[in-house]
C-alpha cells in the first residue's frame, strides 16, 4: 500500500519570502504520479501542479516549483515570493499509474504573513 | 471555468438516520469520486464511479454507503444508516479520463455531523 507523509503540520512565514513543504512517500510502485492540492480557507481544493515519476525535470509552474528525489521518495514544494493568496492547507497526494484513487498526506497548514 | 458543486455545505443529522450527500460534477467528466476527512486526519478514498458503476472501492466503503448517479448531472453519496464516526468533510471529485495522471476537480465539500 502506498503511503504519503507530510512532516510540517503548520508553517508560517511572511510575505515575499521563500517556503518549502515537504512530502515522503512510500510505494513500491516504479509508474505514478504526484500532485500538491491547495485548499484556501471555506474553498475547494486546487491543483497546483502535478509531477511524472518517469520524468527527472523538476515541473513548474510560475511560483511554484517541486524538488522531485524519486530514489529518495521526497517530493517537496517550493513557493518563491510568496503572497497572502497563498495561505492554505496543502496537500501532497500520489496516485499510481493507471489507478483511480489518489491518496493523501495530512496536509501542511501554510499561513504567510504581512 | 467550470467547477463542482456540493449541496448541502453543512448536513447535521442523528445517529441512525439516512443522509444523502448530492454532488454535480464538470458537465464533460466521466469519472467521479468520494472522499472523505475526518477532523485531523488525512483525505481518505471512498469510492471511484464510471458507466454508472463502481469502478474501485476502499475498505471504508462498506454496505452502509451507496453511490448513484440519478440523471445526467447529479452524483450522489447516500449513507444507509448513519454512525457518529461517519461525521466528516465529504468531498466530490471529477475528471475527464480515469487514468491515473489526470487531475480530478474537487468539490467545496460537505461537512456531516452526526449526533
Amino acid at each position: 500500500a502506498q503511503t504519503v507523509t507530510q512532516s510540517q503540520p503548520e508553517m508560517s512565514v511572511q510575505e515575499a519570502e521563500t517556503v518549502t513543504l515537504s512530502c515522503t512517500y512510500d510505494t513500491s510502485e516504479n509508474n505514478y504520479y504526484l500532485f500538491w492540492y491547495k485548499q484556501p480557507p471555506s474553498r475547494q481544493m486546487i491543483l497546483v501542479i502535478r509531477q511524472e515519476a518517469y520524468k527527472q525535470q523538476n515541473a513548474t509552474e510560475n511560483r511554484f516549483s517541486v524538488n522531485f528525489q524519486k530514489a529518495a521518495k521526497s517530493f517537496s514544494l517550493k513557493i518563491s515570493d510568496s503572497q497572502l493568496g497563498d495561505t492554505a492547507m496543502y496537500f501532497c497526494a500520489f496516485i499510481r499509474q493507471g489507478a483511480q484513487k489518489l491518496v493523501f498526506g495530512q496536509g501542511t497548514r501554510l499561513t504567510i504573513n504581512p | 471555468e467550470p467547477e463542482v458543486t456540493q449541496t448541502p455545505s453543512h448536513q447535521v443529522t442523528q445517529m441512525g438516520q439516512e443522509v444523502i450527500l448530492r454532488c454535480v460534477p464538470i458537465s464533460n467528466h466521466l469519472y467521479f469520486y468520494w472522499y472523505r476527512q475526518i477532523l485531523g486526519q488525512k483525505v481518505e478514498f471512498l469510492v471511484s464511479f464510471y458507466n454508472n458503476e463502481i469502478s474501485e472501492k476502499s475498505e471504508i466503503f462498506d454496505d452502509q454507503f451507496s453511490v448513484e448517479r440519478p440523471d445526467g448531472s447529479n452524483f450522489t453519496l447516500k449513507i444507509r444508516s448513519t454512525k457518529l464516526e461517519d461525521s466528516a468533510m465529504y468531498f466530490c471529485a471529477s475528471s475527464d479520463r480515469g487514468k491515473g495522471g489526470n487531475e480530478q476537480f474537487f468539490g467545496p465539500g460537505t461537512r456531516l455531523t452526526v449526533l
